[in-house]
C-alpha cells in the first residue's frame, strides 16, 4: 500500500512568514505524529492526531499548530517564522488497533524541508 | 531531560565486521523500544523492535538486546555492510496510554570496505 506522502518536499521562506506543511498518513492509519529533525538534536516530537483531535503534545512554542481532517489527512503550521525553524519535519503515521491501543512501529515520510532565510 | 541517549554520535567499522550502536534510557516506564534507520533525504525505516518482556529480538544480520535492569539496549548489526551506513535512532515508548515515541539523537554509522 502507497506510504506516507508529504508535501512540499522542499521550501524556502524568509524570517516572519507562516509555513503550511502536508501529510497524508497511509491508508487506514488514524494517528498522525509530527517530528522535527535538526541537526544535532535527533528527532523532536511536536504533536500527534488521533480522530482528528490532538493526543499528543511536545515541548514547542504556539507558533507551532497542527490539524488532522476526517479523512486523516493532517497539516502543520509554523506562524512568524525564525532562523532556529529551519529543519526537517517529517511526518509519520501508525495503524491502532479496535482497543484504540497503537499496534507496532511509526512509519515515516521522506520529510519536508523547510529553510529559512 | 533527554529520556533517550545515544552517547555516540558516530561509529566507524571495518565490512564484514561487527557494529554495536548503544542506546540508554531513564524513563522506566518505557516497555517498547525500535531501531530506526535514516539515509540523508529520506524518512526513517523501521528496522527492529522488542518488548520489554524480551531481552533479545533477532532479524537477519540485526540483533537487539534488551538489559531493563540497566536501561540499556542495544543494536548488532553483523555482518556489516556498506549499505549499512546511515544514521541509527533508537526510540522508547510506553504501549499503555498511547504515548509518543521518544527519539534518541541518533548514531552515525559509517562502514568501511
Amino acid at each position: 500500500k502507497a506510504g506516507v506522502t508529504q508535501t512540499p518536499r522542499y521550501l524556502i521562506k524568509t524570517r516572519g512568514q507562516q509555513v503550511t506543511l502536508s501529510c497524508s498518513p497511509i491508508s487506514g492509519h488514524r494517528s498522525v505524529s509530527w517530528y522535527q529533525q535538526t541537526p544535532g538534536q535527533g528527532l523532536q516530537f511536536l504533536f500527534e492526531y488521533f480522530s482528528e483531535t490532538q493526543r499528543n503534545k511536545g515541548n514547542f512554542p504556539g507558533r507551532f499548530s497542527g490539524r488532522q481532517f476526517s479523512n486523516s489527512r493532517s497539516e502543520m503550521n509554523v506562524s512568524t517564522l525564525e532562523l532556529g525553524d529551519s529543519a526537517l519535519y517529517l511526518c509519520a503515521s501508525r495503524g491502532f488497533g479496535t482497543s484504540g491501543r497503537y499496534t507496532g512501529e511509526l512509519f515515516f515520510g521522506e520529510g519536508s524541508r523547510l529553510t529559512v532565510l | 531531560d533527554q529520556q533517550v541517549k545515544q552517547n555516540s554520535p558516530s561509529l566507524s567499522v571495518q565490512e564484514g565486521r561487527i557494529s554495536i550502536l548503544n542506546c540508554d534510557y531513564t524513563n522506566s516506564m518505557f516497555d517498547y523500544f525500535l531501531w530506526y534507520k535514516k539515509y540523508p533525504a529520506e524518512g526513517p525505516t523501521f528496522l527492529i523492535s522488542i518488548s520489554s518482556i524480551k531481552d533479545k529480538n533477532e532479524d537477519g544480520r540485526f540483533t537487539v538486546f534488551l538489559n531493563k535492569s540497566a536501561k540499556h539496549l542495544s543494536l548488532h548489526i553483523v555482518p556489516s555492510q556498506p549499505g549499512d551506513s546511515a544514521v541509527y535512532f533508537c526510540a522508547a515508548s510506553r504501549t499503555s496510554g498511547n504515548t509518543p515515541l521518544v527519539f534518541g539523537k541518533g548514531t552515525r554509522l559509517s562502514v568501511i570496505a
